[in-house]
């Protein structure tokens, strides 16, 4: 099976300007997770899909948004970027059904915010 | 709360030797699962291990298994006979089911560094 897919690898944006980023999860795997990583705060959560439908939402302002499309790929937008928006970005993937799911990770977008 | 402590920032061993990762975590979920992941300099984050709550036996896999004490709330990643290319940042995670499902619970890291 393929893995996780995340694209682009690498983004240099300025300020104020706004931000996709695409996730294809494992063949079959219906769950996707976006995490933030920055050495400063770790590893936040983002938020989930599943089945194309929000599940469950961390604690970061509205500027961060997701969508899953049918496919079960999904997207990650960023508007109005900030500097402190500069992180690695990682989308994980899972069933997202049974007891406790194990997530399979991408290999992360890097965004840069200048 | 929903947290996961590692109490070791970095850790230090020689190749060949075996190595324990701390992790200790918060939880009053009756059911939930464990996970180690490797991350390396490139940034990805690489699946080592999962033990469940419910589990009887410790989980191994390869060169890795979990010290798991559920008393205790600790879940301890041993790394045996350690190679060069152990050398990585390693977390520990806390998933559950219920209405967090999806989501782990990630620990701040343990730079490991495995000289020759």
């Amino acid at each position: 099976k393929a893995g996780v897919t995340q694209t682009p690898r690498y983004l240099i944006k300025t300020r104020g300007q706004q931000v996709t980023l695409s996730c294809s999860p494992i063949s079959g795997h219906r769950s996707v997770s976006w995490y933030q990583q920055t050495p400063g705060q770790g590893l936040q959560f983002l938020f989930e899909y599943f089945s194309e439908t929000q599940r469950n939402k961390g604690n970061f302002p509205g500027r961060f948004s997701g969508r899953q499309f049918s496919n079960s790929r999904s997207e990650m937008n960023v508007s109005t970027l900030e500097l402190g928006d500069s992180a690695l970005y990682l989308c994980a993937s899972s069933p997202g059904t049974g007891l406790v799911n194990e997530q399979f990770f991408g290999p992360g977008t890097r965004l840069t915010v200048l | 709360a929903q947290k996961i402590t590692q109490t070791q920032p970095g850790m230090f061993v020689q190749e060949k030797e075996a190595v324990t990762l701390d992790c200790t975590y918060d939880t009053s979920d009756p059911s939930y699962g464990l996970f180690w992941y490797k991350q390396p300099s490139s940034g990805e984050m690489i699946f080592l291990i999962y033990q469940g709550s419910y589990d009887q036996q410790n989980a191994t896999e390869g060169r890795y298994s979990l010290n798991f004490q559920k008393a205790r709330k600790s879940a301890n990643l041993v790394i045996s006979a350690s190679q060069l290319g152990d050398s990585a940042m390693y977390f520990c995670a806390r998933g559950a089911r219920g209405s967090t499902l999806g989501r782990l619970y990630f620990g701040r890291g343990t730079q490991l560094t495995v000289w020759p």
